[in-house]
């Protein structure tokens, strides 16, 4: 089965510890994505990648950071930098025209 | 810049009854829109799209949504709620050429017996 996965789906961290979510996908898209959200606010994006050794900030990147080395794999590492990093995590990849497939999500939790 | 508003955070119906989500959207280009439904800790699931083909839009589970240009809205019905449509539903839009989606806030839709 194609599809996204991420993992794990619950993820526990101190305070000032940096935390890497993984991402997978084999539906064989070039465009990935990390979006952030929190009760009442919607999907925030993180992060996007259009293409591998490439990604571009979204509208809250600050205290994240990503890397795109293969196609199928785009992590997100959340920095101790990150002021409010407990969310839901959810990450997607896009198939044309711009219709995006979404994981299952990671849920953070840092205290 | 697209942007998009759902009207009302939460919606509640009776189980049988008509289901009616809010999106309007704003866009300075013919855009891309979309539904998608989201379980309780669970990914998305998208529901139905419009991309400039019929405007009247027919996805999963029995809902359907009209694209209608003059009003600038998306709006999502379904004829007869069940309870296993008790989610919360999230519009989003995007413009061709651009790699992004804009989501509204979402609308939490309760179905009661």
């Amino acid at each position: 089965d194609g599809g996204i996965t991420q993992s794990p789906k619950y993820l526990f961290r101190k305070e000032g510890q940096n935390v890497t979510l993984s991402c997978e996908q084999n539906l064989n898209h070039d465009a990935m994505y990390w979006y952030r959200q929190d009760p009442g606010q919607g999907l925030r994006l993180i992060y996007y990648s259009q293409i591998v050794n490439d990604f571009q900030k979204g509208d809250i990147a600050e205290g994240y950071s990503v890397s795109r080395e293969k196609k199928e794999s785009f992590p997100l590492t959340v920095t101790s930098a990150q002021k409010n990093p407990t969310a839901f995590y959810l990450c997607a990849s896009r198939a044309e025209p711009n219709e995006q497939y979404f994981g299952p999500g990671t849920r953070l939790t840092v205290t | 810049a697209q942007s998009v508003t759902q009207l009302g955070s939460h919606v509640s119906v009776s189980e049988g009854a008509l289901v009616l989500l809010r999106c309007n959207y704003s866009s300075s280009v013919p855009p891309y829109l979309f539904w998608y439904v989201q379980y309780p800790n669970q990914g998305l699931q998208l529901l139905l799209k419009y991309t400039s083909a019929a405007t009247l839009v027919k996805g999963i589970n029995g809902f359907e949504a009209e694209f209608k240009k003059s009003e600038t809205s998306f709006h999502l019905t379904k004829p007869s709620a069940h309870m296993s449509d008790a989610a919360e539903y999230f519009c989003a839009v995007s413009v061709p050429g651009y790699s992004t989606l804009t989501f509204g806030k979402g609308t939490m839709l309760l179905v009661s017996p």
